[in-house]
């Protein structure tokens, strides 16, 4: 079957640096993406990786391994608006999109 | 990124009546259009496929008879919610693909509340 994991929640401190880790188990590969949504909203596009590599935006980044079936969003210098749901989200052979459950990240001060 | 709609952002309706839920992409075209729901604290969920000119495919457990898809245009899918019962309740969700990797881009989300 397919999978997608990812921690269910973590912590940080204001200012730090966080890495959020997903791993996959899909049927082919046609890109990774991350997507952060706040509570109640819908959720917003972050990044697209689809070789591996590190693609760099601003604070935010994202790392690809396709070999390893892994990649991770790494955020820094974080704010409190920061605290969000962070999902990983992985295009299999078919071009559909399987998502992770999300990893909650709370910010605190 | 691409610029997606949806109308209205938030309904109250009786247990029973209809409701239809608009997405809209406003500056691009779609062919295909994803509609998700998402309950309180929980991941979303794929309901359906909505593509133009043809029949939305389902995902499994989701009623097509409830669940109305219609895909009118390159730029708008609708959501009709049937009958709908508080069950129902949820927030309703849509995505079109756009540019790199088909990278979905969301509308701003409805929340269905059913007495």
């Amino acid at each position: 079957g397919q999978n997608i994991d990812q921690p269910t929640e973590m912590t940080a401190t204001e200012g730090a640096i966080v890495q959020i880790n997903c791993t996959y188990q899909t049927s082919g590969f046609n890109g990774l993406f991350w997507y952060q949504q706040h509570a109640g909203e819908a959720p917003t596009f972050l990044s697209y990786n689809v070789l591996d590599g590190l693609e760099e935006k601003g604070r935010f980044s994202s790392f690809l391994s396709r070999s390893k079936g892994y990649s991770y969003l790494l955020l820094k210098e974080l704010q409190m608006k920061d605290s969000a749901s962070y999902l990983c989200a992985v295009m299999d052979s078919n071009y559909q999109l399987i998502w992770g459950a999300g990893t909650k990240l709370i910010i605190k001060p | 990124g691409a610029v997606v709609s949806q109308h209205p952002s938030r309904v109250i309706c009786k247990s029973g009546t209809s409701v239809k839920i608009e997405c809209r992409s406003l500056d691009f075209q779609a062919t295909t259009m994803f509609w998700y729901r998402q309950f309180p604290k929980q991941s979303l969920m794929l309901m359906a496929t909505s593509n133009e000119g043809s029949k939305a495919t389902y995902e499994q457990g989701v009623e097509k008879d409830k669940f109305l898809i219609n895909h009118a245009s390159l730029t708008l899918s609708t959501l009709t919610v049937t009958s709908a019962h508080p069950e129902d309740s949820s927030f309703y969700i849509c995505s079109a693909p756009q540019g790199a990797g088909e990278t979905q881009y969301f509308g701003p989300g409805t929340r269905l509340l059913v007495l």
